[in-house]
């Protein structure tokens, strides 16, 4: 059975401070790992990585993946208050599946 | 936005009944998918679909079903529905297989089964 295993479940940090949000995964036939933001309503597309080692950035964001050690994190510096939400990982597989974590609760304090 | 809209948002129904909730996108993408989301938990997936007339089902599939018989439209029906499955459920489409591209998700249904 496909597993995806976020780490912390939640985290609470002030503006400015740096986060690591941790995702490992088992899964059959891996094609890509994504990273989503959820803000109380649907989630949004952050990354998508499929080659270890590349990291992917988007301004204050970034992710690379590690296909050896079955595992991803997501960086987020200089943090800001609304950068408060759920970040979901999610695994995909070539059978066209995709199995999610169950997330990690940032919450960023003023 | 992906123009991707669900139908009813909210619905409160009492157990036992058939509820149907639909999916509808105008960006003529092949793939659909509904996932159900519970407190604290990620999105987990009922079933898909790879083309009109064509599902596969998910994880959590049970008390489930689906009908696709348009493009635009992907329907889950819960065929009796029970408290275990109040939930958030949200649609989500993609112009290739999840694992190629990125899947865009709907705004959610909440359910409430009494």
């Amino acid at each position: 059975e496909d597993k995806v295993v976020q780490s912390p479940l939640s985290l609470v940090v002030h503006e400015g401070d740096t986060v690591t949000l941790n995702c490992s995964y088992e899964v059959t036939n891996f094609r890509s790992l994504l990273w989503y933001k959820q803000e109380k309503k649907a989630p949004t597309f952050l990354f998508m990585l499929t080659s270890s080692g590349i990291e992917k950035k988007s301004g204050r964001l970034s992710s690379i993946l590690d296909k050896k050690e079955l595992f991803s994190i997501l960086n987020i510096t200089a943090t800001q208050t609304g950068d408060s939400a759920v970040y979901l990982c999610a695994s995909d597989t070539n059978a066209g599946k995709s199995t999610f974590g169950d997330g990690t609760t940032l919450t960023v304090k003023p | 936005d992906a123009g991707i809209t669900q139908s009813p948002r909210h619905k409160v129904t009492e157990t036992g009944t058939p509820v149907t909730l639909r999916c509808h996108q105008t960006e003529n993408h092949r793939y659909m998918y509904w996932y159900r989301q519970d407190p604290g938990h990620g999105l987990r997936l009922i079933h898909y679909s790879y083309g009109v007339k064509d599902t596969d089902k998910g994880e959590v599939s049970d008390g489930y079903s689906v009908s696709r018989s348009k493009t635009e439209d992907f329907l889950l029906t819960l065929e009796s529905a029970t408290s275990s499955q109040t939930s958030v459920y949200f649609c989500a489409i993609s112009e290739v297989p999840s694992g190629i591209g990125t899947q865009y998700f709907g705004p959610g249904t909440r359910l409430l089964v009494l």
